[in-house]
């Protein structure tokens, strides 16, 4: 049971390139989440998605788009990457509802730096 | 708007010290509570949750308690050890399923 697994772990991207982080799931979970960790801020949600087809915005939604392609896989795109983009990027997953939410598990995480 | 506010680290400690992390919050309702722990390189595990006032959350020697009147949730740990060291999250959920976090406490414990 791998749970929540993200990829890749590090990127190093030039101003206004592109990239997608993909993440995916299996423990057959409805919710799923993208957050961003900076320093001295804690998590900060980005997207977030109740269930397949289904998603909706966070916190800090500019200069982000999100795909929910099926019940296991929720990607996150830069369409034009930024250097303020430079962050710690993890997924997470719940059971349950956004009305009767459940326990979130988080995946590794992925390093991205905007040169 | 809801927020958590937890003490700035990095909190350096002795093993087998006794450990304190303070975490206050501001919240309409009754949210729950959550300690999260990061160790290095890894995402975020669940360390202990409380869904109402005066619970106590417990796991793996730590514990907090859900203070609805002074709006506090500190987590705290007899004994601390080498492997204790890492990033700590507090984090409530009001109403819905938003999580909000604090900006996290490093423990760095020294043999």
């Amino acid at each position: 049971n791998a749970g929540v697994t993200q990829t890749p772990k590090f990127q190093v991207l030039k101003t206004g390139q592109s990239m997608t982080l993909q993440c995916a799931q299996d423990m057959n979970h409805n919710s799923m989440y993208w957050y961003r960790q900076d320093p001295g801020m804690g998590l900060r949600l980005i997207y977030y998605s109740a269930s397949e087809g289904t998603t909706d915005k966070g916190e800090v939604p500019n200069g982000y788009n999100v795909s929910r392609l099926n019940k296991r896989e929720f990607s996150l795109r830069l369409e034009s990457a930024a250097p303020s983009q430079t962050s710690v990027y993890f997924c997470a997953s719940s059971t349950g509802t956004s009305e009767f939410p459940g326990e979130q598990y988080f995946g590794p995480g992925t390093r991205l730096t905007v040169t | 708007g809801n927020s958590v506010t937890q003490m700035e680290g990095p909190v350096t400690l002795s093993e087998e010290a006794f450990l304190t992390i303070n975490c206050t919050y501001t919240a309409t309702g009754y949210p729950s509570l959550f300690w999260y722990v990061q160790y290095p390189g890894e995402g975020l595990q669940l360390l202990l949750k409380a869904t109402k006032a005066d619970d106590k959350g417990s796991n793996k020697g730590f514990e907090a308690t859900y203070r609805k009147e002074t709006t506090s949730f500190h987590l705290e740990k007899g004994s601390v050890q080498v492997s204790d060291s890492a990033v700590y999250f507090c984090a409530l959920r009001d109403s819905s399923y938003k999580l909000i976090f604090g900006s996290g406490t490093r423990l760095l414990v020294r043999p």
